[in-house]
């Protein structure tokens, strides 16, 4: 299975802050790459496909970038509804497989 | 809208078997995949299976020996059963819709339902 390294795994920060988190994976993905977000009730939502594609309704202060083995996803200004858990999942390869998460928390 | 809803017990014992439904509205099972996928306490996220719109199903081979995805499509609902389960099998259930047209991710999702393993 491929491995997918999320750092941090905690991030404090600041409202209006800009924060980058970052999934590295144990092979090359060729951008087979997406990041969700989790809020604290549970619910679970898309937010970037294939590496840098923002899900419709997606606020645009969030992107993704990156190709290879490493990417990353961007909030260029924290709002407050953006304090949640995120996750990065590849799908490469067979099973898909999730980044332990990040967990963005307010400073 | 898609909407998805997960059910089923929230208490299974050890060595019996886990068994959930997500019910869909909204858009029909026989179109994209449906999948399984579950959310431990300390936050590992693990993919368990899908069942495509065809009824075929492709499994995490963690749980290959141990898991089943069928489909009732007169009701519009999935399935998951998990054979045997341990209390590392305590964790959030998730369902969720695959896109996969052109790009394959996730993007509806259940509200998730916890279940715990426990005697």
């Amino acid at each position: 299975d491929i491995q997918m390294t999320q750092t941090p795994s905690s991030m404090p920060a600041s409202l209006g802050e800009r924060v980058t988190i970052s999934c590295r994976a144990s092979q090359g993905i060729s951008n087979y790459l997406n990041w969700y977000q989790q809020k604290p009730d549970g619910t679970i939502k898309p937010l970037i496909y294939y590496t840098s594609n923002l899900q419709s309704g997606v606020p645009s202060r969030f992107s993704g970038s990156g190709s290879g083995t490493d990417y990353s996803l961007t909030i260029s200004s924290l709002e407050p509804e953006d304090f949640a858990m995120y996750y990065c999942q590849q799908y490469d390869s067979s099973p898909d497989t999730f980044g332990a998460g990040t967990k963005l928390e307010l400073k | 809208e898609v909407q998805l809803q997960e059910s089923g017990p929230g208490l299974v014992k050890p060595s019996q078997s886990l068994s959930l439904t997500c019910s869909v509205t909204g858009y029909s099972i026989t179109s994209n995949y449906w999948g399984w996928i579950r959310k431990f306490p300390g936050n590992k996220m693990e993919w368990m299976g899908y069942i495509s719109y065809s009824g075929s199903t492709s499994y995490n081979p963690s749980l290959k020996s141990r898991i089943s995805i069928t489909r009732d499509t007169s009701k519009n609902q999935f399935f998951l059963q998990l054979n045997s389960v341990t209390t590392e099998d305590t964790a959030t259930y998730y369902c969720a819709r695959c896109d996969d047209n052109p790009y394959w991710y996730f993007d509806f999702w259940g509200p998730g339902t916890m279940v715990t393993v426990s005697s």
